[in-house]
C-alpha cells in the first residue's frame, strides 16, 4: 500500500529558528503539493511541483518560505526564520499529472512555533 | 482563480439519518470534483469523486451529484453512522490545481 511519507510528524521550535519539513511522494507520482492547514484558513495550497519543477508557489510567503525537490523522491519545505503565525499542520500530497487527478495526502507535520 | 464555497460549516444529525453537504465553484473549466474526509488528527482521504462528464456517482452509502450548469455539487451520506463523524472537504480541480472548500464538520449522534 503505497503512501506519502512526511517527516517530522511533530516539530516544536522557537521563533526565529529554521524549520525543514520533508516529504517522500509515492513512487511514480510526478506532481507534489504542499498545503498548510489552520483552523482559521482551512486548507491552503502553498506550492506545487510537476516533474520536480516548481509550477506555482504563489500561496507561499516568499520572504521566509522556500520549497524544493532535490530529486524525485524528496520534496522539502523550509521556513527561515519561523514565526508563531506559521504554527499549523503542513501536508504534502502527490499525484499523477494527466492521470486520475487524485491527490494522496501524507500524514502531515504539526508545527508549533513558540 | 477558482473559488469553492461549502455549506454548512457544521452539521449534526442523528445516527441513521441522511446528511447533505453542498459546494459551489466559480471556474467553469474545473473538471474534477473530489470529496475528502478528515478525521481528527489524520490526513484528508479521498472518499468519492466525480468528473465533469457525469451527473451522479454512488458508492454504497455515499453519493455525489454534480450540476455543471449551476456550478454546484453535493455529497449525500445515507444511514449515517457514528464513524462518519469527521470534517468533510469538497474540492474542485482545474489543470491539477486543487481548490478546497472551507470544510464541514459532521457530527453523528448515536
Amino acid at each position: 500500500d503505497a503512501r506519502v511519507t512526511q517527516t517530522p510528524r511533530h516539530k516544536v521550535t522557537e521563533m526565529g529558528q529554521e524549520v525543514t519539513m520533508r516529504c517522500q511522494p509515492i513512487l511514480g507520482h510526478n506532481t507534489v503539493f504542499w498545503y498548510r492547514q489552520t483552523m482559521m484558513q482551512g486548507l491552503e495550497l502553498l506550492a506545487y511541483f510537476r516533474n520536480r519543477a516548481p509550477l506555482d508557489d504563489s500561496g507561499m510567503p516568499k520572504d521566509r518560505f522556500s520549497a524544493e525537490m532535490p530529486d524525485a523522491t524528496l520534496a522539502t519545505l523550509k521556513i527561515q526564520p519561523s514565526e508563531p503565525r506559521d504554527s499549523a499542520v503542513y501536508f504534502c500530497a502527490s499525484g499523477l499529472w494527466g492521470g486520475l487527478d487524485e491527490q494522496y495526502f501524507g500524514p502531515g507535520t504539526r508545527l508549533t512555533v513558540t | 482563480g477558482e473559488n469553492v464555497e461549502q455549506h454548512p460549516s457544521t452539521l449534526s444529525v442523528q445516527e441513521g439519518d441522511s446528511a447533505v453537504i453542498k459546494c459551489t465553484y466559480s471556474d467553469s473549466a474545473s473538471n474534477y470534483f473530489p470529496w475528502y474526509k478528515q478525521e481528527l488528527g489524520k490526513r484528508p482521504q479521498l472518499i468519492i469523486d466525480i468528473r465533469s462528464n457525469v451527473g451522479e456517482k454512488k458508492d454504497q452509502r455515499i453519493a455525489v451529484t454534480l450540476n455543471k450548469t449551476a456550478k454546484h455539487f453535493s455529497l449525500h451520506i445515507t444511514e449515517t453512522q457514528p464513524e462518519d463523524s469527521a470534517v468533510y472537504f469538497c474540492a474542485a480541480i482545474r489543470s491539477n490545481m486543487l481548490t478546497f472548500g472551507g470544510g464541514t464538520r459532521l457530527m453523528v449522534k448515536p
